[in-house]
């Protein structure tokens, strides 16, 4: 079956540190990815998109960056965070018709 | 820009009513209509709506896309407390790779 997997479920990290979410995908292959924020009380924002390995498009200027080192494998990076940088970060898949999220990443920039 | 504007943003109602969450869009390549409905984590499928299914039905919860007016709805008939979420509305824009558009979502609330 195919599943997503995406990790850590919550993080508290100092302003000017690094970041790194992971999210990983099983069960199918060649899916395109997606990195979704969501800020308190918003909707969801799309941030990155992959169509495969190496290939990121990003849809809004910010201090993240994106990238897609395997087929199954999506990871968000930051190299600085920001208080701007604190929400919900939620990473996705398709492979044509319909989406699946992953449980989430809660940020809390502090 | 594709955009997805959702109404109202937010909702409380009693329970046993019944609930209409709306949904317009603007985009440069629409494919298909989704409704999530998200609790605490992450959203979870409702219905998909494209241009050769424009209504839904699942239970309570029903849906319909108006291609004309580029607007859907989303309907909850006897409403539970468990339905208390937030709705969210997204479009499907395929201009070579799929990608979701989301609106703000409308919050729902549920009173006994």
């Amino acid at each position: 079956s195919q599943t997503i997997h995406q990790w850590p479920a919550t993080l508290v990290q100092p302003v000017g540190s690094p970041l790194s979410l992971e999210c990983t995908v099983e069960g199918t292959s060649n899916p395109n990815l997606y990195w979704y924020r969501q800020a308190a009380g918003r909707g969801l924002q799309l941030l990155f998109y992959s169509v495969g390995i190496g290939q990121i498009s990003s849809e809004v200027p910010q201090n993240l960056s994106a990238s897609r080192p395997q087929d199954r494998q999506f990871i968000l990076s930051s190299k600085k965070l920001l208080l701007s940088d604190s929400g919900f970060y939620l990473c996705a898949w398709t492979i044509g018709y319909g989406y699946t999220f992953g449980s989430g990443t809660r940020l809390t920039v502090v | 820009e594709d955009k997805v504007v959702q109404s109202p943003l937010s909702l409380v109602v009693h329970e046993g009513d019944t609930v209409t969450l709306n949904c317009s869009y603007e985009v440069t390549n629409f494919r298909s209509l989704l409704w999530y409905k998200q609790e605490k984590k992450a959203p979870t499928f409702l219905f998909m709506l494209t241009s050769s299914g424009i209504e839904k039905k699942s239970g309570r919860l029903s849906s319909i896309l108006d291609k004309k007016e580029l607007s859907s709805i989303l309907n909850i008939t006897a409403t539970q407390t468990g339905d208390s979420a937030i709705y969210l509305c997204a479009v499907d824009s395929s201009f070579g790779n799929e990608k979701l558009t989301f609106g703000t979502g409308t919050r729902l609330t549920i009173i006994p």
